[in-house]
């Protein structure tokens, strides 16, 4: 089963505005990733949060953790049109394997120009 | 310098037959991942290698999938008699180390299989 799991499914919004996204996990974790992937193939790496953190900052992400209600969100400010992908959370299990990164279904982002 | 790359881009075959993966790391990453996505699904973690340590093979879902790597390098993700469950996109990510989950991974472009 998913460990993550995004919310909305899709967002719409227009060019310029903020975008949230969240994420929710089921266990224990060492750190969680963010990922963006256009038209459903690649995956680029946007950021890291350890689970000692709680914020984090890159550019225009910023990047919430909070371990006690087991949940994450993505900020990205001024969206802009080239930002359209899907974002996926990736969580990597305390006490397992901790390359095994366990991504949730993604939430599909559309910035209208 | 160079991604990781993957081929085919897109692999149609007929339900039954069996195909192979490849997947090229990022030169000089020790570690590499197989994933798989489904439509509309997140990505399921299939096999991860590790130098020339003995390869995580949790996440093969059946029996019919297997993968290696030659040479520390190159690897081949091979499904026998496939099954139209099987189409999804492949992908095949890399990093530096591995171990850690505070090591990125690098993903390549994938390979859309469909198996009709």
């Amino acid at each position: 089963s998913q460990q993550g799991e995004e919310d909305p499914q899709a967002l719409s919004i227009q060019e310029g505005e903020n975008a949230t996204m969240n994420c929710s996990y089921k266990t224990s974790i060492n750190n969680l990733q963010w990922y963006r992937q256009n038209s459903g193939r690649g995956l680029v790496h946007l950021i890291l949060i350890r689970s000692n953190e709680r914020e984090k900052h890159s550019g225009r992400l910023r990047v919430t953790l909070d371990t006690s209600k087991k949940s994450s969100s993505l900020l990205i400010t001024a969206s802009r049109a080239a930002d359209t992908a899907s974002y996926f959370c990736a969580t990597d299990r305390s006490g397992g394997s901790n390359y095994k990164l366990t991504f949730g279904k993604g939430t599909l982002l559309t910035v209208n120009p | 310098g160079a991604g990781v790359s993957q081929s085919p881009s897109n692999k149609v075959t007929e339900k039954g037959k069996d195909v192979e993966l490849r997947c090229d790391p990022i030169s000089g990453h020790t570690a590499l991942y197989w994933y798989r996505q489904s439509l509309g699904q997140g990505l399921e973690f299939l096999i991860y290698f590790q130098g020339n340590s003995a390869p995580d093979k949790s996440g093969l879902p059946s029996d019919r999938f297997s993968a290696e790597r030659t040479g520390g390098s190159v690897s081949t993700l091979t499904i026998q008699r496939t099954q139209q469950e099987d189409s999804a996109v492949y992908l095949c990510a890399s990093s530096l180390a591995g171990g850690q989950g505070t090591d990125t991974q690098y993903f390549g472009p994938g390979t859309r299989l469909t198996v009709l």
